[in-house]
């Protein structure tokens, strides 16, 4: 299985902030990483796909880079409605598997 | 707008075969792959196996010997089963839909989760 791995596991920041979450993979998934949004209560939300295209509806202040094995997650101007846990997902191969996940606080 | 919801069975005694189904409404099952996805309490997400419309499946090794996942197109839903069920499977479970092609696969569409308890 191909092991994802992210940094940090939580964080804590303003609204305003510029937050970056990153993502590892265990081998090379070329662009093949997703990103989803968890609250408590909700259906995640995929926010990301193909490491960098932004899914329908999702605020432009969120970014997608990276290829290979190294991908990032940027919230460019936190939101009081961003504080989440965020999950990066391989979709590569099967089994996919999700990163451990990413809480982000408020400060 | 496609939703996805989940059956709620809630509680299954230790041993026995834990069914959840998936309805569908606001799109066709046909042309996609049907997915489950569990979440035990404070853990991440656990990619459980996929289905397509055809009844073609792929199950995640860790669970391949426990799991069956069926198709019924006339009612726009989707099943899984888990036998032999233990305290670790207590999880709440996700159903979702993965489109793409051959530069992107993702899941587009979730239910809310519904939470299912093994105990006695």
């Amino acid at each position: 299985d191909i092991q994802m791995t992210q940094s940090p596991s939580s964080l804590s920041a303003s609204v305003g902030d510029r937050v970056t979450i990153t993502c590892r993979a265990s081998q090379s998934i070329s662009s093949y990483l997703n990103w989803y949004q968890d609250k408590v209560g909700e259906a995640p939300k995929l926010l990301i796909y193909a490491a960098s295209s932004l899914q329908s509806g999702v605020p432009s202040r969120f970014t997608g880079s990276g290829s290979g094995t190294d991908f990032t997650l940027t919230i460019s101007s936190l939101q009081p409605e961003d504080f989440a846990t965020y999950y990066c997902q391989q979709s590569y191969n099967t089994p996919r598997t999700f990163g451990q996940g990413t809480e982000v606080h408020i400060k | 707008q496609v939703q996805l919801q989940e059956s709620s069975p809630g509680l299954v005694k230790p041993s026995e075969t834990l069914s959840l189904t998936c309805n569908v409404s606001g799109g066709s099952i046909s042309g996609y792959s049907w997915t489950w996805i569990r979440q035990p309490a404070r853990k991440g997400l656990e990619w459980i196996g996929r289905v397509y419309k055809t009844g073609t499946t792929n199950y995640n090794p860790s669970l391949m010997s426990r799991v069956t996942m069926s198709v019924d197109t006339s009612k726009n839903q989707f099943s899984l089963r888990l036998a032999s069920v233990t305290a670790a499977d207590t999880a709440v479970y996700y159903c979702a839909r993965e489109v793409g092609d051959s530069s992107s696969r993702q899941f587009d569409y979730w239910g809310q989760g519904t939470l299912v308890t093994v105990s006695s």
